[in-house]
């Protein structure tokens, strides 16, 4: 069991917007730890994709964006491509345990 | 850009012990904290050891306490996590990686292409 919530698929048809979250604690996320996150495409080592909250890595299109609330974060893909179609995990850090902590993952599908 | 390289992967029986590396090029390595993040076969990323960038500090997750070690050596630009009483649970494939800053609280800045732990008798 993850320490980060995250929907385990979601999918979208091509050009659409999908979101996906990561719900945390009061350990974690409700302490104001940012979140980052990451593309993983199979058999390879995940990539940064957005860190501190919303802020993109040189290289990583507009198209990814990444928001936070109290307790959650999201992650917002516009316009969305074939090429999308990977893993995606959030990160942040978390007091209660002393460490990094991640989410279980989603699978993102292109219809 | 910054390259980091695991080795010493590899099959070992349950019980065994087994000394991962990374190494890494392109970064001034003790500038940053840098960890440890596993993947068992077809789960989810789940971290697993960090150190600061001048090795004082280390902390493990619940899953490895007592029974990995982390530590580096920044004249070598070089980080090792020493396995021991290794169980089927660890088989994974093991990531270095670093941090954006020297903080444990950063996010993963880059990546190694990860090696393959492999536990059974």
């Amino acid at each position: 069991q993850s320490v980060l919530t995250q929907p385990p698929s979601v999918s979208g048809a091509p050009g659409q917007r999908v979101t996906i979250s990561c719900t945390g604690n009061s350990s974690n996320i409700g302490a104001s730890y940012d979140v980052h996150w990451y593309r993983q495409f199979p058999g390879t080592a995940p990539k940064l994709l957005i860190y501190g909250n919303n802020n993109r890595p040189s290289g990583v299109p507009d198209r990814f964006s990444g928001s936070k609330s109290v307790t959650s974060a999201s992650l917002a893909i516009t316009g969305l491509q074939a090429e999308d179609e990977a893993d995606y995990y959030c990160q942040s850090y978390d007091s209660s345990l002393s460490g990094s902590v991640f989410g279980g993952g989603t699978k993102l599908t292109v219809l | 850009e910054a390259q980091l390289l695991e080795s010493g992967g590899g099959l070992v029986q349950p019980g065994g012990s087994l000394r991962l590396s990374c190494a890494a090029s392109g970064i001034t390595f003790g500038y940053y904290a840098m960890s440890w993040v596993r993947q068992a076969p077809g789960k989810g990323l789940e971290w697993i050891s960090f150190i600061s960038g001048t090795g004082y500090s280390t902390y493990y997750a619940d899953s490895v306490k007592g029974r990995f070690t982390i530590s580096r050596d920044n004249s070598q630009n070089t980080m090792d996590l020493q396995m021991n009483r290794l169980r089927a649970e660890d088989t994974a494939v093991y990531y270095c990686a670093r941090y954006y800053y020297d903080d444990i609280r950063t996010s993963f800045a880059s990546w190694g292409q990860g090696i393959l732990v492999t536990v059974s008798s």
